[in-house]
């Protein structure tokens, strides 16, 4: 069965500056997708990004970026230019290919941005 | 706008009563879930559906029942409330043609039982 690791429970980042979160996963397959969500404190989950595992260039969304690296099974989240706003819990999921798969999501890693 | 709804955002209620937490979506989508989030955080899929009378259960046992008799409306029924069904539930729909399966979630209803 798949799984996805986040090995920072916690992390914190000075507004401004720029975090890196990381994911890693385990699967024996080859097509697939990820993503990652956000929690806020008000507890509503939201798409931040998604990558499809066939496309080598990385996924980008205004401040938000990944590093996909298939071989390494890692999928890390970047957030540049932190804001307060961003302060949330952050969960790297994974799809497999079949339509009939579900969602696997990481344990999450929680955000502090500090003023 | 196309939205996930759920009522009540919040609930309290004492044992032994049955309660329906209420899920919609205007999203147009076939798919819809249900996840339990422990104190922790972390997120169980206790039911989904694929479509109109379409039931299926999680990954995580649970004691709680849905049904999905339209397809915007999947509501969850615990017939028998106990302390430890104090969770955080959250429901999600995606599309069932979507090969990536992206999830879309409502606000959740965070439920105490007394």
């Amino acid at each position: 069965a798949q799984t996805v690791t986040q090995s920072q429970p916690e992390m914190s980042v000075q507004e401004a500056e720029t975090v890196t979160l990381s994911c890693t996963y385990d699967t024996s397959e080859s097509d697939y997708y990820l993503f990652w969500y956000k929690q806020p404190p008000s507890r509503q989950m939201i798409l931040v990004i998604r990558q499809e595992a066939y496309k080598q260039q990385n996924a980008t969304e205004n401040r938000f970026s990944v590093n996909f690296q298939k071989a390494a099974k890692s999928f890390s989240l970047k957030i540049s230019d932190s804001q307060l706003g961003d302060a949330a819990m952050y969960f790297c999921a994974y799809k497999g290919q079949g339509g009939s798969e579900k969602l696997v999501f990481g344990k999450g890693t929680k955000l502090t941005v500090n003023p | 706008e196309a939205d996930i709804y759920q009522t009540p955002r919040y609930l309290v209620i004492g044992t032994g009563k049955k309660i329906t937490l209420e899920c919609s979506q205007t999203m147009g989508h076939d798919k819809m879930y249900w996840y339990q989030q422990d104190p922790g955080m972390e997120l169980h899929l206790i039911h989904y559906s694929y479509g109109v009378n379409s039931t299926e259960k999680g990954d995580l046992s649970s004691e709680s029942t849905v049904s999905r008799i339209r397809t915007e409306h999947f509501p969850l029924t615990l017939e028998s409330a106990r302390p430890s069904h104090t969770s955080q539930y959250l429901c999600a729909s995606s599309e069932l043609w979507d090969s990536t399966d992206t999830q879309y979630f409502g606000p959740g209803t965070r439920l105490t039982v007394l």
